[in-house]
């Protein structure tokens, strides 16, 4: 079965500090994979996503996404966290006609 | 684009009344979108799957009869929560897929806050 884990479910960094928001995956074949964030009493705002290619993938708001198909992985980075970053960002795989999403990870910035 | 939007972006009912929610795909035509429930804190829940012209797809445990779905156009699907109750109460969130790609991703409403009092 398909299934995404987000170990962290919260992280707390510096203003200024490198992020990096771990995503593991489970399917049988190459996913579509997905970043998303989501401000409290929003809705998803897409990140990046991966479909093939470049295992390195540029997204919005400076941030970036490396598959890594030996570790089954999809983590989100971010060399300088702002504190507009702060919000709750989800990791998703589609798989078939329906995505899955991970459990969320909680980002606090502090000044 | 791929616009979609969700109407209301929340409501306010008593207990017992029906609440309609409506997801419209504003710039292309969907002939599939996703209902998804999103509890306080969690991720998100896939209630059902909508398809234009036939029957909504109803994840396991989620009632078919209290959440009812109709997806008329292929631009507009809406969720209806009868009867509603304080436990109905949630973020709703729908989605809605581009026809012609491959890629299976989805492009989500921004979501309608409901509370039932």
């Amino acid at each position: 079965a398909q299934s995404v884990t987000q170990p962290d479910i919260h992280i707390t960094v510096s203003e200024g500090a490198s992020l990096e928001l771990r995503c593991n995956y489970s399917y049988g074949a190459t996913p579509y994979l997905f970043w998303y964030v989501q401000s409290p009493g929003q809705g998803l705002q897409l990140l990046l996503k991966y479909f093939s290619g470049d295992t390195l993938v540029q997204g919005i708001k400076g941030f970036e996404a490396e598959f890594k198909r030996s570790q089954s992985s999809f983590n989100l980075r971010k060399p300088s966290v702002h504190w507009s970053d702060a919000a709750e960002y989800f990791c998703a795989v589609g798989a078939g006609n329906q995505f899955y999403f991970g459990t969320g990870t909680s980002l606090t910035v502090i000044p | 684009g791929a616009v979609v939007s969700q109407h209301p972006s929340w409501v306010i009912c008593k207990s017992g009344t029906s609440v309609k929610i409506e997801c419209r795909s504003l710039d292309f035509q969907a002939t599939t979108m996703f209902w998804y429930r999103q509890f306080p804190k969690q991720s998100l829940m896939l209630m059902a799957t909508s398809n234009e012209g036939s029957k909504a797809t109803y994840e396991q445990g989620v009632e078919k009869d209290k959440f009812l779905i109709n997806h008329a156009s292929l631009t507009l699907s809406t969720l209806t929560v009868t009867s509603a109750h304080p436990e109905d109460s949630s973020f709703y969130i729908c989605s809605a897929v581009k026809p012609g790609r491959t890629s299976n991703e989805q492009f989500f409403g921004p979501g309608t806050r409901l509370t039932v009092l």
